[in-house]
């Protein structure tokens, strides 16, 4: 499985646009690139995945180069309530009974 | 709510003794997952589900551990001789079959074992 890597921690302003890179050097050519949020005490929400290019839903946008060796979530104006834990995760989702692979993740505060 | 729930929510146990927290998935999904979740730290794969057989099992799953899904409904995680390194968050999560990608925790038992 591919490795992620990512921030350990980052702090934002509310109302800010807050990008998360991901970096995953060796992911191969059936990885996809899923994002999970996880608020305290609660279990990971999945986010939003992507393959190539861009995608964006209602919560958030996820940009991935052409050698897709990086990706990076974007979250348009943040707000206290974005505050959480955000993992990258790249597998392949066609598998179909690949348990979902977690790193340490990213702490985003929101800051008022 | 039809979303995944876990019993109990917090458990706090002494060294030694045998717990048991249950799951219960979205009712149409085949698929279920058991983790664990240490402070500071994703989320570990211990086992999966599909419908009532067991496919797979971590390293992480000692013989202290043991999970059921006796009829592809809800599951039971069993710790026996619970040791102080158990202490963890434990999520339960579920998938409809061919989707594991996009998988739906559950909030968490949180052991604690003194």
């Amino acid at each position: 499985l591919a490795k992620t890597t990512q921030p350990i921690s980052m702090d934002s302003y509310e109302g800010q646009e807050v990008n998360i890179t991901c970096s995953h050097n060796n992911i191969a050519t059936n990885d996809y690139i899923t994002w999970y949020q996880q608020f305290p005490s609660q279990g990971p929400r999945f986010i939003i995945q992507g393959y190539k290019t861009k995608v964006t839903n209602e919560v958030a946008s996820l940009f991935i180069p052409a050698d897709r060796k990086s990706s990076t979530l974007s979250l348009p104006r943040v707000s206290l309530s974005d505050t959480a834990v955000y993992y990258c995760l790249v597998g392949d989702r066609d598998s179909g009974n690949t348990p979902l692979v977690f790193g340490k993740g990213t702490r985003l505060s929101v800051i008022a | 709510d039809t979303g995944v729930s876990q019993d109990p929510r917090h458990k706090i146990t002494k060294r030694g003794q045998n717990v048991t927290f249950r799951c219960d998935p979205i009712s149409e999904h085949n698929r279920l997952y058991w983790y664990r979740q240490t402070l500071g730290q994703g989320p570990e794969f211990l086992t999966y589900f599909q419908n009532e057989a067991q496919l797979e099992k971590s390293r992480l799953l000692s013989d202290r551990f043991s999970a059921e899904r006796p009829k592809g409904s809800f599951s039971t995680l069993e710790i026996q001789r619970t040791e102080q390194g158990d202490s963890a968050m434990y999520l339960c999560a579920s998938s409809p079959q061919g989707i594991s990608y996009e998988q739906y925790f559950g909030p968490g038992t949180r052991l604690t074992v003194t």
